[in-house]
């Protein structure tokens, strides 16, 4: 079946960048996701991309796809302590209800 | 406002007992998901919903049943055949069709079995 994989832990310096790797394994995903998660809270939407696109960027948001490796990233500019959640990678494919998700990436902002 | 509830936030339940979740929205939303999220494993799909009246297993469906008589509700039932229960449950919900990729979620249910 599909895999999402991530790291599970990430830290940064507030002002720092920070980068969020993602691998899949399903070579028909049609969008790709990123998904925040704050403690103890539901999952919010930051931003997607389409699988023909190679790089979508959103205001301190950039993700970049390369669908030759299956490898998706979430770069954060300027990473602020509010930037410190859980961050989702997810995959749809083979049939538009089915989304697969990572493992999370929590992501540690040090002041 | 426009969005997902779930209610309650948290809930105990002592062993052998069947539990149902609750989860409504007002996003006139045709497709509707109940995930549940384990520490390290990232989020399971449990049940979904295309359409009132008809409904999917997901990947864990075992120990748990839904129901889709309205539009706007999707309530969870985790059953006392759930052999590992504790967890926290996701709702979700999206435009049912294949172009619209949004999936929006509730807040979630944190439920613990005593």
């Amino acid at each position: 079946g599909e895999d999402v994989e991530q790291s599970l832990f990430l830290s940064v310096r507030e002002g720092d960048s920070s980068v969020i790797n993602c691998t899949y394994t399903d070579s028909s995903s049609t969008y790709l996701y990123w998904y925040k998660q704050e403690p103890g809270a539901g999952l919010q939407l930051l931003t997607y991309i389409f699988s023909n696109m190679d790089m979508k960027q959103d205001q301190r948001l950039t993700v970049l796809l390369n669908k030759k490796d299956k490898h998706l990233s979430l770069r954060i500019a300027d990473t602020q302590t509010g930037d410190s959640a859980i961050y989702f990678c997810a995959e749809r494919g083979g049939g538009y209800q089915k989304v697969t998700f990572g493992t999370g990436t929590k992501l540690q902002v040090i002041p | 406002d426009g969005g997902i509830t779930q209610s309650p936030k948290y809930l105990f339940r002592k062993e052998g007992q069947n539990v149902t979740l609750s989860c409504e929205q007002n996003l006139n939303h045709d497709a509707m998901y109940w995930y549940r999220q384990d520490p390290g494993q990232g989020l399971r799909l449990i049940y979904y919903s295309q359409i009132v009246n008809d409904f999917q297993k997901g990947d864990i469906a075992e120990g748990y049943s839904v129901s889709r008589e309205k539009k706007e509700s999707f309530p969870l039932t985790v059953t006392s055949a759930q052999k590992n229960p504790t967890a926290f449950y996701l709702c979700a919900s999206s435009i049912a069709t294949a172009g619209e990729p949004k999936q929006f979620f509730g807040p979630g249910t944190r439920l613990t079995v005593l």
